[in-house]
């Protein structure tokens, strides 16, 4: 079993929907969870982290996480030909010890106009 | 501006070849990463340090190696005993109280031939 696992993809979207991609992780330890975009080409760029179970909002962008259940979820509302990226899940394994992030291998998101 | 500079953004280099490749921050951070991005993978770790002088591997390191003589400095050195060295290679960075929220540079486009 992967550390962090995602669906690759690709998730389509009509423009205005809600986005919703998911990561399961393996060490229920865990302590803290990271969502990435990464645009064709780029380098990642940090867009929510989340600690706590629970929802945490920043504008557009929901980060859910489920401890008991192992998954943490992304939820784009209003979805926009913009927001066609690969979104990578990133966890801090607690069992690996070491300080450093696990990532998951993507969910590419095509919004559709 | 703070941030997190890498040079090259693209590197050709024939096998055989040891080639460095560069990172540099000034966001004051004490933890710097190197990852590795094969096309449509994620990103795999390949060395990391908390602080100046210290470094441990991650889970690709065989092939690689650092250097953290200054806090704002992690050169990476690709070998040549590194098999398939034609990456995408991304560094990072991050305050030490947290291993998340990590900050990427640009990265930089390895094709070895």
């Amino acid at each position: 079993q992967k550390e962090v696992e995602q669906n690759s993809g690709p998730l389509s979207v009509p423009e205005g929907a809600i986005a919703s991609l998911n990561c399961t992780y393996s060490d229920r330890g865990s302590q803290s969870f990271f969502w990435y975009r990464q645009y064709s080409g780029k380098s990642p760029e940090l867009i929510m982290f989340i600690y706590s179970n629970g929802d945490k909002e920043d504008g557009r962008f929901t980060a859910q996480l489920n401890k008991a259940s192992q998954y943490v979820s992304l939820l784009i509302r209003d979805s926009q030909p913009s927001d066609s990226a690969t979104y990578l899940c990133a966890v801090n394994i607690k069992g690996t010890g070491r300080r450093a992030l696990t990532f998951g291998s993507g969910t590419r998101l095509q919004v559709q106009p | 501006d703070g941030g997190i500079t890498q040079s090259p953004k693209y590197l050709f280099r024939k096998e055989g070849q040891n080639v460095t490749l560069s990172c540099e921050q000034n966001l004051n951070h004490d933890a710097m990463y190197w990852y590795r991005q094969d096309p449509g993978q994620g990103l795999r770790l390949i060395y990391y340090s908390q602080i100046v002088n210290d470094f441990q591997k991650g889970d690709i390191a065989e092939g690689y190696s650092v250097s953290r003589e200054k806090k704002e400095s992690f050169p990476l050195t690709v070998t040549s005993a590194q098999k398939n060295p034609t990456a995408f290679y991304l560094c990072a960075s991050s305050t030490t109280g947290t291993a998340g929220e990590q900050y990427f540079g640009p990265g930089t486009r390895l094709t070895v031939t």
